[in-house]
């Protein structure tokens, strides 16, 4: 089974750039997570979907960053424009309900780095 | 606010050692506890839970235990590998607020030398 696909793996801008990430969750996971990871931190979340309804967006920059789950399935997560502090790993999650006892099962990350 | 926090930020020690990763949490209100590992350039594959009625749970070489009224797990690590080199991670899920928000630690880097 093909776990979560995140494209691209890395990611290099200029500031005041535009920049998108993509996320394919696993087949079949109602909930989808974007995490932000700096430097020597733990993830933290940015939104959390259910189907195509953003249910918890609290931490997410509303200035610069957006989402869209279309169709509720894949995942675009776009910053414009980006700042230098917007390097950092973007993680996407999904599990198969949004339950607390549901599993999340994460991407490999992009890696962006804003020169 | 749920707060996490691990002990040590990086630990190396020789293959074979047996060794202990510290976590602690401020809310001991939670649902769950769960130990990530995190290889570089790749995402968080989980490792072990432990639900807040339980004290400990045990994966091959790896025993995580949890005493949610102090606040406190460790996730102990028997005859170490150079293998199990990578970023260790603990997280926890609260009660209440947003379901499935997981609230995790710095991370605990762990190198193995052969």
């Amino acid at each position: 089974e093909a776990g979560v696909v995140q494209s691209p793996r890395y990611k290099i801008i200029e500031k005041k750039q535009p920049v998108a990430f993509w996320c394919n969750p696993i087949s079949g996971h109602n909930t989808l997570y974007w995490y932000l990871q700096n430097l020597g931190q733990g993830p933290e979340l940015l939104i959390r979907y259910e189907n195509e309804e953003a249910v918890d967006d609290s931490q997410l920059p509303k200035d610069r960053f957006s989402a869209e789950r279309l169709k509720g399935v894949d995942s675009t997560l776009k910053i414009q424009p980006a700042e230098l502090g917007d390097s950092a790993v973007y993680l996407c999650a999904s599990s198969l309900t949004g339950a607390v006892a549901d599993t999340q099962y994460f991407g490999p990350g992009t890696r962006l780095t804003v020169l | 606010k749920q707060e996490v926090t691990q002990i040590p930020a990086a630990l190396s020690v020789p293959e074979g050692e047996n060794l202990v990763l510290n976590c602690s949490f401020t809310d001991s209100a939670i649902y769950n506890l769960q130990w990530f590992r995190q290889d570089p350039g790749k995402g968080l594959t989980s490792l072990l839970l432990i639900q807040s009625s339980q004290r400990e749970q045990t994966s091959g070489r790896l025993n995580a235990s949890l005493d949610k009224s102090s606040g406190r797990s460790t996730l102990y690590i028997a005859a170490s590998q150079p293998g199990d080199s990578a970023t260790y991670l603990c997280a926890v899920l609260n009660y209440g607020g947003s379901q499935g928000n997981l609230i995790f630690g710095k991370g605990t880097k762990l190198s193995v030398k052969p």
